[in-house]
């Protein structure tokens, strides 16, 4: 595998569920993002983790929960979401320091909530 | 605040040049960036322009970029058909932080 891969694509679920996305990035990058891609709207910057820690946590509601247990793997759980957080959920790297600042996105996960 | 706008759609005729524009709000922004996003698929970056350059070439893209103004420009000289897509302006406001306009749906007609 190379660059930024996220499991699975598509998800359906249900507001009562609890289910978790993830995202690997094999490009040896310090810092991993979460982005909330929706229909007409620009991208949403959810977290940003860099060396493990969390660095950015934009306003997001509580029913998200990101986990990064080292630099190549980040989570997102999702428990008791709404309709309207349907949209796809875009996960990327970077390096995190000394650098363009350009970040690597991986294909998403189409995420429906019913 | 930080905003990033970009016009909604763009339809050119294959074999025309396309120019999609972009302006930004951010005067501190280190650099500026394309990216250009597939159906079904994430955001790959095209190129990026550091902030005290005028112009950056690769291939068949030129990008400008007119810092007083604040716009952003990119062309793309002989469009083809696996040119459409949609096309996103982004500034760098910190090493972590990149401000995304909506995107510009570009279409390539035979």
């Amino acid at each position: 595998e190379t660059g930024v891969t996220q499991t699975p694509r598509h998800l359906v679920m249900g507001m009562t569920n609890k289910k978790s996305l993830k995202c690997e990035q094999h490009l040896g990058h310090n810092a991993m993002y979460w982005y909330k891609q929706s229909a007409k709207k620009p991208l949403e910057l959810m977290f940003v983790y860099s060396l493990e820690e969390r660095v950015e946590n934009n306003s997001v509601p509580s029913r998200f929960s990101p986990e990064c247990p080292n630099s190549s793997h980040l989570f997102l759980h999702l428990h008791t979401l709404q309709p309207e957080d349907s949209a796809l959920y875009l996960c990327a790297s970077s390096p995190s320091s000394g650098t363009t600042y350009e970040q690597f996105f991986g294909p998403g996960t189409r995420l429906t909530v019913l | 605040g930080e905003d990033v706008e970009q016009s909604l759609f763009l339809s050119v005729r294959e074999g025309d040049s396309s120019v999609i524009n972009c302006t930004y709000t951010d005067s501190s922004s280190t650099y500026l960036y394309w990216y250009k996003q597939e159906p079904g698929a994430g955001l790959q970056l095209l190129t990026y322009i550091f902030s005290n350059m005028d112009m950056k070439q690769d291939q068949r893209l030129t990008v400008l970029l007119n810092k007083k103004d604040k716009h952003l420009s990119l062309r793309i000289a002989d469009t083809q058909t696996g040119d459409s897509a949609i096309y996103f302006c982004a500034e760098s406001i910190s090493s972590y932080k990149l401000i995304f306009g909506s995107g510009t749906r570009l279409l390539v007609r035979p």
